[in-house]
Parts: C-alpha cells; structure tokens; sequence
C-alpha cells in the first residue's frame, strides 16, 4: 500500500538554526500538506500546496516558513530561524486532486523537532 | 468558521464492550465530516468521512460513525472493541460554506481498552 514518507524522524536544533523536513508523498496525489502538532494539543493546519504554489496557508505560516517541491517526488517545509515554540510534530499529508475538500488525506508519520 | 470538539481526552474500555468517541462540530453551512486514527509513532490513518446521503457511515476497522445534524455531532462507534483499537483518535469537520478547503481537526481522544 502506498504511504507517505518524511525524513528525519527526530530533528534536534538550536534556537535560530535552519531546519528542513522532507516530505515523500504518495506518488499520484496532487495536493501536499504542512501540520503540526505541539505536544497534547490539537492538529493544526500549516500550508496547502497544489501545481507548484501555496493554495492556502494558515495564520502559522509566517515569514519564517516556506515550502518547495524541488524535484518531482520530493516536497519540503523550511523553517528559517527557530523559535523555541516551533517544538512540535510536523506531519506532511497528500490527497488526491479529484475534488479537493472531500477527499481524505494520508499522511507521514510525522518528525519530531525539538528547538533547544 | 468551522470548529470541532473532542470533549473526552480519554475513553476507557473493556475489551467486548461498545466503545463511542464523541465529536460535535460547528458549521456555518454543510458539513464534511471525517475520523482519523493515530497509532503510536505513525501518522493519522483515515477511518472514515461523511460527505452526504446515509447518516451511518461505515468505515475501516469495524469502525462506524453517525452524523447527527439535529445535535452538531459525529460520535465513532465500534459494536466490540479490541486491544489493538487502543490509539489517539481524531475527528475533523470541513465548512462547505466557508472558502477553505482544509479540514479542522479536534485535540483527539486517547482510546484505552483493557484486557
């Protein structure tokens, strides 16, 4: 069964390093996916990505932030300069592009990072 | 806006037993409904979505959900629960009023069935 991959799985950073997560998602899916996740709270939605461009992004998604799809498999999250509350889960989703909105989404397992 | 809410941080059951997590939303128009399921050190799986027609969606796993539109809810069902059903569980709600395309999603619920 086809899955969604990230890399690393842990990422420890000091405060105002750049970091990068790597994303591989499902090959024939069309819309990628930013969420993260701090520790014992909700899932929040971070940026939406379609035909090479941000389709929607969330308040979250500051200055700070950029996505890329470098290459034909490949679909990254940059953070610049991290913050200490930049600390949660990051997972990477994709769906299908039938018809957005309806179709669920599948997602990595997700990386840890940890800002020291 | 749309909003959902996951009232319980934790359900406990006996293994056999029905089990229900409880989720209720808030939509200015129709409602996309959906369960994902998170297993330790893997990502959310999907269980199941309501888009529209039946009010009883079947899903993965054994795993139901109702949508009831009259109380703003979409509580997940099993009839017997299992050991391995023990994972963090999460709803989440699509406006089809609003401008978004992107699914809100609840704090989850951790499901701990008991031998």
């Amino acid at each position: 069964e086809p899955e969604v991959t990230q890399t690393p799985s842990h990422q420890v950073t000091q405060m105002g390093q750049e970091v990068i997560l790597r994303c591989v998602p499902i090959s024939n899916h069309l819309y990628f996916y930013w969420y993260r996740q701090i520790l014992g709270q909700k899932v929040e939605f971070l940026v939406s990505f379609y035909n090479n461009e941000i389709s929607e992004k969330s308040e979250i998604f500051d200055d700070q932030f950029s996505v890329e799809r470098p290459d034909g498999s490949n679909f990254t999250l940059k953070i610049r300069s991290t913050k200490l509350e930049d600390s949660a889960m990051y997972f990477c989703a994709s769906s299908e592009a039938r018809t957005s909105g309806i179709n669920e989404q599948f997602f990595g397992p997700g990386t840890r990072l940890t800002v020291l | 806006a749309q909003s959902v809410a996951q009232p319980e941080d934790q359900v406990n059951v006996a293994e056999g037993n029905p089990l229900t997590v409880k989720c209720t939303y808030s939509v200015s128009g129709n409602p996309y409904l959906f369960w994902y399921v998170q297993y330790p050190n893997r990502g959310l799986q999907f269980l199941l979505k309501y888009i529209t027609g039946d009010n009883l969606v079947k899903g993965s796993y054994g795993f139901e959900a109702e949508f009831n539109k009259s109380q703003t809810s979409f509580h997940l069902k099993k009839p017997s629960a299992l050991v391995s059903d023990s994972a963090l569980y999460f709803c989440a709600v699509r406006d089809t009023a609003g401008g978004s395309y992107i699914p809100t999603f609840g704090r989850g619920t951790s499901l701990i069935v008991h031998p």
